[in-house]
């Protein structure tokens, strides 16, 4: 079966650097996708990765092996604004979004 | 980036009733768009994929005749739930992409359906 595995939920400080891990398991792989969700709004888009490697955008990077099944989302400089949760979802052989569970981010002062 | 707009954002109905939720995409043509629906602290889940002048395709589990979709043209879809109950509570949210599967998928700002 297709299964997407991430924390339940994280803590971290303001200020400080956090890594939000995420194994996948999907019929084909087409590339993997970051959102970031606040409370009671729609997902908006951080980053897509389909080949092995660090991709960096601003204060967030994101990592892909794709012989591991493997992502994480690095966010630096973690400022109180980025308190949400964080969904990884694969794409499969269809192209269809297999979505994780989501990591509730918690920042604290 | 591309603009996915869905309306109403949030709408309180009566049980039986009927209720439904539009979403456009207001700067590309969405060949294919899809229904999510949104329990708390829950992730996603995929109710139905819908391609522009055909028949959505259903996830299992997804009553067609109850959650009515429809994709009449390039920049529309509309979801409607037909004779609410109050366990059809929940946030619906759109997303919709150009017709590339390796494109990110752009997102309405999502519906909250409270069915009383």
């Amino acid at each position: 079966g297709q299964n997407i595995d991430q924390p339940t939920e994280m803590t971290a400080t303001e200020g400080a650097i956090v890594q939000i891990n995420c194994t996948y398991q999907t019929s084909g792989f087409n590339g993997l996708f970051w959102y970031q969700q606040h409370a009671g709004e729609a997902p908006t888009f951080l980053s897509y990765n389909v080949l092995d490697g660090l991709e960096e955008k601003g204060r967030f990077s994101s990592f892909l092996s794709r012989s591991k099944g493997y992502s994480y989302l690095l966010l630096k400089e973690l400022q109180m604004k980025d308190s949400a949760s964080y969904l990884c979802a694969a794409t499969d052989s269809n192209y269809q979004l297999i979505w994780g569970a989501g990591t509730k981010l918690i920042i604290k002062p | 980036g591309a603009v996915v707009s869905q309306h109403p954002s949030w709408v309180i109905c009566k049980s039986g009733t009927s209720v439904k939720i539009e979403c456009r995409s207001l700067d590309f043509q969405a060949t294919t768009m899809f229904w999510y629906r949104q329990f708390p602290k829950q992730s996603l889940m995929l109710m139905a994929t819908s391609n522009e002048g055909s028949k959505a395709t259903y996830e299992q589990g997804v009553e067609k005749d109850k959650f009515l979709i429809n994709h009449a043209s390039l920049t529309l879809s509309t979801l409607t739930v037909t004779s609410a109950h109050p366990e059809d509570s929940s946030f619906y949210i759109c997303s919709a992409r150009d017709g590339r599967g390796d494109t990110e998928a752009f997102f309405g700002q999502g519906t909250r359906l409270t069915v009383v």
